[in-house]
């Protein structure tokens, strides 16, 4: 089962930034929060991923709070090709089962013009 | 880098025949997965290599699917005999190791009529 929680779709404003929640109330110490997205008919894509501190890189900026209980996804300028659907996923980095990937039902991002 | 190489890219088939899948990682990448998305699903996995060793199979329907990664690289997945309830897309993606972030291929849509 999915232990994250995400809104089931979102519109944002091209060249505004798009700001993705996601709660993982359940999150153990050892595991990570990653970002993954999946435009349509492709497969999904990473795009970041982080354990307590904020995280930047050349896609998009992920804030998790300081209880770990929840973080967001930040892309700063959207363009439409961001358009897709975005999964928030709690993963474990140790070896065997617990570094599954499980993907929830993501959110769907539609950016406008 | 080359990404992950999947084929076929779509396959129709009725029910009750036989399909295999084909997959190509990352050179170098010794985790291996495959997954199936339902239309409007998330991807959800199915199983987990590590080098030519199952980690995770636990979700995989072994009364009609069945998967090898005998040489540690390429993977095969197949489904006999095939039901219409697994018309969907089968994704490969492979990582250096499990924990890392996974690449995804294009993914194969499969239509059982």
């Amino acid at each position: 089962d999915a232990k994250t929680t995400q809104p089931p779709s979102m519109d944002c404003a091209e060249g505004r930034a798009a700001n993705l929640p996601c709660n993982h109330s359940t999150i153990s110490g050892n595991e990570y929060v990653y970002w993954y997205r999946q435009i349509h008919s492709q497969g999904p894509q990473y795009i970041i991923h982080g354990l307590k501190n904020n995280e930047t890189n050349e896609m998009a900026s992920l804030i998790i709070t300081e209880d770990r209980k929840s973080s967001t996804l930040i892309l700063p300028h959207a363009t439409l090709r961001d358009t897709a659907v975005y999964y928030c996923i709690v993963r474990g980095l140790n070896t065997g089962t617990a570094s599954k990937l499980t993907f929830g039902t993501g959110t769907r991002l539609q950016v406008t013009l | 880098e080359a990404g992950v190489a999947q084929s076929p890219r779509y396959k129709i088939i009725e029910k009750r025949q036989s399909v295999a899948f084909w997959c190509n990682p990352i050179s170098g990448h010794a985790t291996l997965y495959w997954y199936q998305q339902i239309l409007g699903q998330g991807p959800k996995l199915l199983i987990q290599f590590q080098n030519n060793g199952v980690v995770d199979d636990s979700q995989l329907p072994k009364d009609r699917f069945s998967a090898e990664r005998l040489k540690g690289v390429d993977s095969t997945l197949k489904i006999q005999p095939a039901k219409l309830e697994d018309s969907a897309v089968y994704l490969c993606a492979s990582s250096f190791n499990q924990g890392t972030w996974a690449f995804f291929g294009q993914g194969t849509r499969l239509t059982v009529v």
